[in-house]
């Protein structure tokens, strides 16, 4: 049973440009979470997925947006990469809601 | 600003000791919490959780004891092992679907 996957693994990327990490939930869940952490933090709420619509949004500017599809896999798209948004970034996965969030390992996005 | 945090960001322990990793939080609302490991190069994993009606739950080597009056949280793991070295963060739900993250202890075990 395949957990949570994430591609790419490593992304590089020059600011101003956009960047689009996907998402594949463990089997048998329906939402979808993505997540921020910078080096040395804890990771920082993005928002979560949850039948194809956006249910909850953390303190992110409209620059982050994302999608999931029928399959409950999910994108994160970010538009006119800023320095600062050189980080890890997590996807999670869970049934319905918050308990149990199962993440994968994560895409290291570098903005030069 | 974050309303979960560790009373240290660095723990080192003799193999074979007990572990005890505190985290404090501010929302007394909250009543749903995780503790979670993250090794190097890899996602949080989850550990153990407990729901604010509990004052403590058991796991395989772990113990999560929770007091509400102090909003105090606490991982306990027994003899510790060096695969225990990693970054630990306890988390709390503050709404139905956001999980807020502490910013982490970073747990050595020392042979």
């Amino acid at each position: 049973d395949a957990g949570v996957t994430q591609s790419p693994t490593h992304l590089i990327k020059t600011r101003g440009q956009q960047v689009t990490l996907r998402c594949s939930p463990k089997s048998g869940h329906d939402t979808v979470s993505w997540y921020q952490q910078a080096l040395g933090q804890g990771p920082q709420f993005i928002f979560q997925y949850y039948e194809e619509e956006e249910r909850q949004r953390g303190n992110f500017p409209d620059r982050f947006s994302g999608h999931q599809f029928p399959n409950y896999s999910s994108e994160l798209n970010v538009n006119a990469l800023l320095l600062g948004d050189s980080a890890l970034y997590l996807c999670a996965s869970s049934l319905t809601g918050y308990e149990k969030l199962f993440f994968g390992s994560g895409t290291q996005l570098s903005v030069l | 600003g974050e309303s979960v945090g560790l009373h240290l960001p660095t723990l080192s322990v003799q193999e074979g000791d007990n572990s005890i990793i505190n985290c404090a939080y501010s929302n007394s609302a909250s009543d749903y919490f995780i503790w979670y490991k993250q090794e190097s190069g890899k996602g949080p994993q989850f550990i153990i959780d407990i729901r604010s009606n509990m004052d403590k739950r058991q796991g395989q080597r772990v113990t999560v004891l929770l007091n509400k009056t102090v909003k105090h949280l606490s991982l306990q793991i027994a003899a510790t092992q060096p695969g225990d070295s990693a970054v630990y963060f306890c988390a709390e739900i503050l709404n139905d679907y956001k999980l807020s993250f502490g910013a982490g202890t970073t747990v050595t075990v020392r042979a």
